[in-house]
């Protein structure tokens, strides 16, 4: 198993303003997904993000919008740039393989006005 | 593109009442299958999961669920609900050619004491 944490928990932000997330695991793991849940919708990947190489990022969501720094083997983190009120959303961190399970932080919640 | 379809976006249900909560999936071939749960203000985290094997699998707190190749469909029930069961669930696929997991909506179930 691992032990995700996050920072911030929450925060609320001003439209055009960013904001780093930061996820830190308790041991060294490969892989590193980052995940958006919006109000009322389910879990959408954002990225993939594997230590020593650029993320990988799904359909919709690109780098300038989401950069994202992995630089090294128990932390990551994720930027929210240019926020705008559509940002506001719970983004979740998580690791491990599909394969067998993947352990998810406690999110950060993020409200942009 | 795959997808996961969960019926119900919110149940209500008694105390020892029995559960069924459907999920549906898109993808013609080998599949992982997942339900997540997150109980009010914890972490999402793995119910139980499908790889192969007995299509019946049986996860943590008494929940078990019934994959259907020919319907492609993954239903969680547990015979009798309890208050603690209050909760969002999470139905997943992963089609086994990379690391990514598709969630459905999720479903949130309230149970009245």
């Amino acid at each position: 198993s691992a032990v995700i944490s996050q920072k911030p928990s929450r925060d609320i932000c001003q439209r055009g303003t960013s904001l780093t997330i930061q996820c830190q695991v308790d041991s060294q793991v490969t892989m590193m997904f980052w995940y958006r849940q919006q109000p009322g919708q389910s879990l959408t990947l954002i990225a993939t993000a594997n230590q020593g190489s650029e993320a990988t990022y799904e359909s919709g969501f690109v780098i300038d919008k989401f950069p994202i720094s992995r630089p090294n083997l128990t932390f990551s983190t994720l930027t929210v740039s240019n926020m705008s009120p559509e940002d506001s959303s719970i983004y979740l961190c998580s690791v491990g393989s599909a394969v067998y399970e993947q352990y998810f932080g406690p999110g950060t919640r993020l409200t942009v006005t | 593109a795959q997808s996961v379809s969960q019926h119900n976006h919110h149940v209500i249900l008694s105390e020892a009442a029995s559960l069924e909560l459907g999920c549906n999936y898109s993808y013609g071939g080998t599949v992982n299958l997942f339900w997540y749960v997150q109980y009010p203000g914890q972490h999402l985290q793995l119910l139980l999961k499908y790889f192969s094997g007995d299509p019946l699998v049986k996860g943590i707190k008494g929940f078990e669920a019934e994959f259907i190749k020919s319907k492609f469909s993954f239903n969680l029930r547990k015979p009798s609900v309890q208050w603690s069961d209050t909760a969002e669930y999470f139905c997943a696929v992963n089609t086994n050619r990379d690391d990514k997991i598709i969630f459905g909506k999720g479903t949130r179930l309230h149970i009245l004491p």
